[in-house]
């Protein structure tokens, strides 16, 4: 069965501009969710989804959002990009989306801002 | 609030050491505990976990026991390999949600 896969690998985008994240999750997981990881604040929640729907949210700013589609592949935006959102960003998906479910990560999108 | 706290590191072993590392947590309810590793250039990987309190989690030679009394999941293995060499994050979840909060990470080098 195929992992957890993230388009694109690498992405450099310059102050102001906007980005999208692809995350294509195992074959019959239903719950994507997606983290931030830097040197500075480690990894933080961004955002779950579950059936289209977004069921929880981490504490970031509105420029960041995302949304799930109903083969469970989710994108993640983030608009007028700032130097601190250099990161990786990882997106997880599970099964049920229970709390003692596995999540299994996918390799990640590293993203340079400019 | 739900957070995790791990041992600092960088943590150096010689191959066949023993290896532990520390985690405590603290969170409402019932939460569920994990171990993560990442190797270089890659996401990451469940490593082990348990879901309530005494359980145990085992995998590749790692073990790791949840201990309510204490509020700790301590990583343990008998006998480190060139190839154990990773950040390893331990992370919870919290009962009817299930985004994980993760600990700072540890680096472990183990030299030959």
């Amino acid at each position: 069965k195929a992992g957890v896969t993230q388009t694109p690998r690498y992405l450099i985008k310059t102050r102001g501009q906007q980005v999208t994240l692809s995350c294509s999750p195992i074959s019959g997981h239903r719950s994507v969710s997606w983290y931030q990881q830097t040197p500075g604040q480690g990894l933080q929640f961004l955002f779950e989804y579950f059936s289209e729907t977004q069921r929880n949210k981490g504490n970031f700013p509105g420029r960041f959002s995302g949304r799930q589609f109903s083969n469970s592949r989710s994108e993640m935006n983030v608009s007028t990009l700032e130097l601190g959102d250099s990161a990786l960003y990882l997106c997880a998906s599970s099964f049920t989306g229970f709390s003692e479910d596995t999540q299994y990560f996918g390799p990640g999108t590293r993203l340079t801002v400019l | 609030g739900d957070s995790v706290t791990q041992m600092e590191g960088p943590v150096t072993l010689s191959e066949e050491a023993f290896l532990t590392i520390n985690c405590t947590y603290t969170a409402t309810g019932y939460p569920s505990l994990f171990w993560y590793v990442q190797y270089p250039g890659e996401g990451l990987q469940l490593l082990l976990k348990a879901t309530k309190a005494d359980d145990k989690g085992s995998n590749k030679g790692f073990e790791a026991t949840y201990r309510k009394e204490t509020t700790s999941f301590h990583l343990e293995k008998g006998s480190v390999q060139v190839s154990d060499s990773a950040v390893y994050f331990c992370a919870l979840t919290t009962t009817g949600a299930n985004n994980l909060f993760f600990g700072t990470g540890t680096r472990l080098t183990v030299i030959p």
